[in-house]
């Protein structure tokens, strides 16, 4: 299947720093990425959709000037999590579906970023 | 927005024993996909049901798709260790997304 790799796979950032996660499609296109976080035993959660060349898509309560995400390419999508907290310690996952696939195809997924804000 | 449902939020079984899990929508789905997330890693997909009471086998995983594609199960025969991890069924949200239910957590016990 198509491969979505994520860096960094872990990060311990100072509260009040910003810390930037990628996310790259290694051997598909994707115009279309997805921004994930988990809290401990909790489901994943949608913070926005990442579109190639355009503005991010935030769901409802999601800053969308705290996590800063730039998709600048079908391969790569960036998330920033600015002047971190503690409360932003986390997983965050992106994924990405195959350009110009059905939209009900499935979806891969990233190894996560365990972000701690200490 | 959309919602799913999905029970039990947990579900310990000894080895050896089978385990279900279900998941459930107020609306009419156009398919629902499942994922396996293992402890510390990502989801990954298991399986996609389209049709109206679709039933798919993966070894001992059973999926089955509702007749009025409302509901869905996954229904694993003789638990082994390597079962452990989070289910998570997911549907189409608005736009491209997908909306995940809030997962069974299954331990086996050896």
């Amino acid at each position: 299947g198509a491969v979505v790799s994520q860096h960094p796979s872990w990060v311990i950032c100072k509260s009040g720093t910003s810390v930037k996660i990628e996310c790259r499609s290694l051997d598909f296109q994707a115009t279309t990425m997805f921004w994930y976080r988990q809290f401990p035993k909790q489901s994943l959660m949608l913070m926005a959709t990442s579109n190639e060349g355009s503005k991010a898509t935030y769901e409802q309560g999601v800053e969308k000037d705290k996590f800063l995400i730039n998709h600048a390419s079908l391969t790569l999508s960036t998330l920033t999590v600015t002047s971190a907290h503690p409360e932003d310690s986390s997983f965050y996952i992106c994924s990405a579906r195959l350009y110009g696939t059905a939209m009900n195809t499935e979806a891969f997924f990233g190894q996560g970023t365990r972000l701690t804000v200490v | 927005g959309q919602q799913v449902m999905q029970i039990p939020q947990y579900q310990h079984v000894q080895e050896g024993e089978d385990f279900t899990t279900y998941c459930n929508s107020s609306t009419t789905l156009s398919n629902i996909q499942w994922y396996k997330q293992r402890p510390g890693g990502h989801p990954v997909f298991l399986i996609q049901l389209v049709k109206s009471g679709e039933v798919k086998k993966q070894k001992r995983l059973t999926f089955q798709f509702g007749e009025a594609k409302k509901n869905s199960s996954l229904h694993i025969t003789a638990t082994q260790t390597t079962d452990v991890g989070t289910y998570f069924c997911t549907i189409r949200g608005y736009g491209q997304n997908f909306v995940f239910g809030p997962g069974t957590r299954l331990s086996v016990l050896p």
